[in-house]
């Protein structure tokens, strides 16, 4: 079964700077991952989608990678925004199985103006 | 504006009553998902349907039910059986379930509180 973490659980970084956000998932054999945007007290936005015979995919200041081998998919946020404040959610579809998004609990994003 | 509209917002639901929140999409979308949000849960799928008159069991159906009459409805009855309903509840489509490449949407939610 797919299991989906995201460490840490909450980051905080100054306007400006450039910021990782970590997914790590335990089944290799995933088909996509998807990043996903979630304002407080509302439903969910995609923000990518990278197929598992792509690396990355980019959108603007996004940047989302794969690593099937590791593990891992990481989303990187450019000349980061107070606007970017939001809870960050990766999920992934497995290849077998159930073929159903398997979320992580995400993390909450704080830029300080 | 194509897009789910899920029903109402926010609701109260006394001991031993059923409720019943809507979810509408106008996408023309074959699949669509229910899924409950606890704090520091993630997202937990409910049910799923991939075509009218059809629909799936998730990870916690226990308590929930459903119907899939018409492509763009997908209603979510949380009855009585549901020992801890309160949850932000979400309702979602896709393409098809497969999601082969297939982005998946979301609605804006419905808070559900017992009282």
């Amino acid at each position: 079964k797919q299991e989906v973490t995201q460490i840490p659980a909450a980051l905080s970084v100054p306007e400006g700077e450039n910021l990782v956000l970590n997914c790590s998932f335990t089944d290799s054999a995933i088909y996509n991952l998807q990043w996903f945007r979630q304002d407080p007290g509302k439903g969910l936005t995609s923000l990518l989608l990278i197929q598992s015979s792509q690396r990355e995919q980019t959108s603007g200041r996004l940047n989302a990678s794969l690593d099937k081998s590791s593990g891992r998919s990481t989303l990187y946020i450019a000349a980061s925004q107070p606007g970017d404040s939001a809870t960050y959610l990766c999920a992934g579809i497995s290849n077998f199985g159930n073929e159903k998004l398997t979320f992580g609990t995400g993390t909450r994003l704080t830029i300080i103006p | 504006d194509g897009g789910i509209t899920q029903s109402p917002k926010y609701l109260f639901r006394k001991e031993g009553q059923n409720v019943t929140l809507s979810c509408e999409q106008n996408l023309n979308h074959d699949a669509m998902y229910w899924y409950r949000q606890d704090p520091g849960q993630g997202l937990r799928l409910i049910y799923y349907s991939q075509i009218v008159n059809d629909f799936q069991k998730g990870d916690i159906a226990e308590g929930y039910s459903v119907s899939r009459e018409k492509k763009e409805s997908f209603p979510l009855t949380v009855t009585s059986a549901q020992k801890n309903p309160t949850a932000f509840y979400l309702c979602a489509s896709s393409i098809d379930t497969r999601a082969l490449g297939n982005t998946i949407y979301f609605g804006e939610g419905s808070w559900l509180t017992v009282v």
